[in-house]
């Protein structure tokens, strides 16, 4: 089973402020099995990267993908107030998918 | 747009068998290219994939069930369905059901939309 490792567990930043998530598997998970999913407080997990870079529909571009073999990220080039939320990065290298055990963006 | 929502009881006894639906509107189980997946999620195990059924039937699990976990579908009501056996507390969690999109030539993917999630409590 590849293991998703997410850093640290809570951000504090400022609207505004550029943000890089990290996301590191316990093995290669080839440059384009990666995703990563925003959850806000009592909803669902929504898609917001697939393909490591690819934007689902719907999702302002300043989200953006990047990463290969074992090192991932996932970037916030200018915070919002509705960014702030948890994100979680997924694999679909092999089976069982697996899922990071996310990171918390809160508001400083 | 589709759309999907879970529907079982919230509160199962230890022991007991876990049974939960998803209903997807918007779109066809049947249809190619998408897979349906149920999905969990606990304080204690964050997200956790349950596993997958294919528009063929075919499905796949977590190990981590140890051969608890049953994915079924219905096309006729465009549903599909999870049990899972000899439920601990371990298993409570709020479950989601998904739908998965997998690039061309392979099983695995990414997940949108998710349904809302239901909360299932494993108590006596």
């Amino acid at each position: 089973e590849i293991v998703l490792t997410q850093s640290p567990d809570t951000l504090s930043l400022s609207p505004g402020e550029r943000v890089t998530l990290p996301c590191r598997a316990s093995q290669s998970v080839d440059s384009d099995s990666l995703a990563w999913y925003q959850q806000k407080p009592a909803q669902a997990p929504r898609l917001l990267i697939y393909a490591t870079s690819t934007r689902a529909t719907g999702i302002p571009d300043r989200f953006s993908g990047s990463g290969s073999g074992t090192d991932f990220t996932l970037t916030i080039s200018r915070l919002e107030p509705e960014d702030f939320a948890v994100y979680y990065c997924q694999q679909y290298r092999s089976s069982p998918i697996t899922f990071g055990q996310g990171t918390r963006l809160e508001i400083k | 747009q589709v759309q999907l929502l879970e529907s079982g009881p919230g509160l199962v006894k230890p022991s007991q068998t876990l049974s939960l639906t998803c209903t997807v509107s918007g779109d066809s189980i049947s249809r190619g290219h998408y897979y349906w997946t149920w999905i969990r999620q606990s304080a204690g195990k964050g997200l956790e994939w349950i596993g997958r059924i294919l528009t063929d039937g075919s499905t796949r699990y977590n190990p981590s069930l140890k051969s608890r976990g049953t994915i079924s579908m219905d096309t006729s009501k465009n549903q599909f369905s999870l049990t899972l056996t000899s439920v601990t507390a371990a298993d409570t969690a709020i479950y989601y059901c998904a739908r998965g999109v997998a690039p061309v030539i392979s099983t695995r993917g990414w997940y949108a939309p998710w349904g809302q999630g239901t909360l299932v409590t494993v108590s006596s």
